[in-house]
């Protein structure tokens, strides 16, 4: 079965370090890759994507995330973050075979100390 | 462009009632979604529409759950009756239907059976 992990649920950083969050993929096809982000009180937003072309994509807000084929990974960073940042982060992956719906991670909640 | 419109924003409601949730998607939007998402869960998926067609309701609990989409635009998500374990966030998102296919969501309905 398709699964998507994030290898830390909670992130904890002081403003100003640069912040790296996991994110793996089980699937043996060509996927479309998907950061999202949920700010305290607020919905869902589409943080940046990848589908093809260059494997190192970049997001709103300074993030950006590189997709390595070979490792099934698709990792965000953020080389400093601000306090605003605090907020849980979501990877997710569709393919065309299950209809593009979206398979999710259990997500990161990253707290930013100010 | 105008996001995902959900209402109501919040709901609290005693076991064994029904509640209704509406969703109006991005305009143009065909594929249409309904989610559940427990506090530190990903979002599940509870039905899939194109147009006003069912793609996948596979996880849809049919005992209590129905959903509809008529005229291929607004959805209603129904819960009769409701359980206690259905306290959750429940989100619409709307998809294009181009590749990508990332989905935008709305504010969600934040639903509470005492």
């Amino acid at each position: 079965a398709q699964s998507v992990s994030q290898h830390n649920h909670h992130v904890i950083l002081s403003e100003a370090a640069s912040l790296e969050l996991g994110c793996n993929y089980s699937y043996g096809g060509t996927v479309n890759l998907f950061w999202y982000v949920q700010y305290p009180g607020q919905h869902l937003q589409l943080l940046l994507k990848y589908f093809s072309g260059d494997p190192l994509v970049k997001g709103i807000k300074g993030f950006e995330a590189e997709f390595i084929k070979s490792k099934f990974s698709f990792n965000l960073r953020k080389p400093s973050v601000q306090w605003s940042d605090t907020a849980e982060y979501f990877c997710a992956v569709n393919a065309q075979r299950s209809n593009y719906q979206l398979i999710w991670g259990a997500g990161t909640k990253l707290i930013i100390k100010p | 462009e105008a996001g995902v419109a959900q209402s109501p924003r919040y709901k609290i409601i005693e076991k064994r009632q029904s509640v209704a949730f509406w969703c109006n998607p991005i305009s143009g939007h065909a594929t249409l979604y309904w989610y559940q998402q427990i506090l530190g869960q990903g979002p599940k998926l509870l039905i899939q529409f194109q147009n006003n067609g069912v793609v996948d309701d596979s996880q849809l609990p049919k005992d209590r759950f129905s959903a509809e989409r008529l005229k291929g635009v607004d959805s209603t998500l129904k819960i009769q009756p409701a359980k206690l374990e259905d306290s959750a966030v429940y989100l619409c998102a709307s998809s294009s239907g181009q590749a990508p296919y990332e989905q935008y969501f709305g504010p969600g309905t934040r639903l509470t059976v005492t």
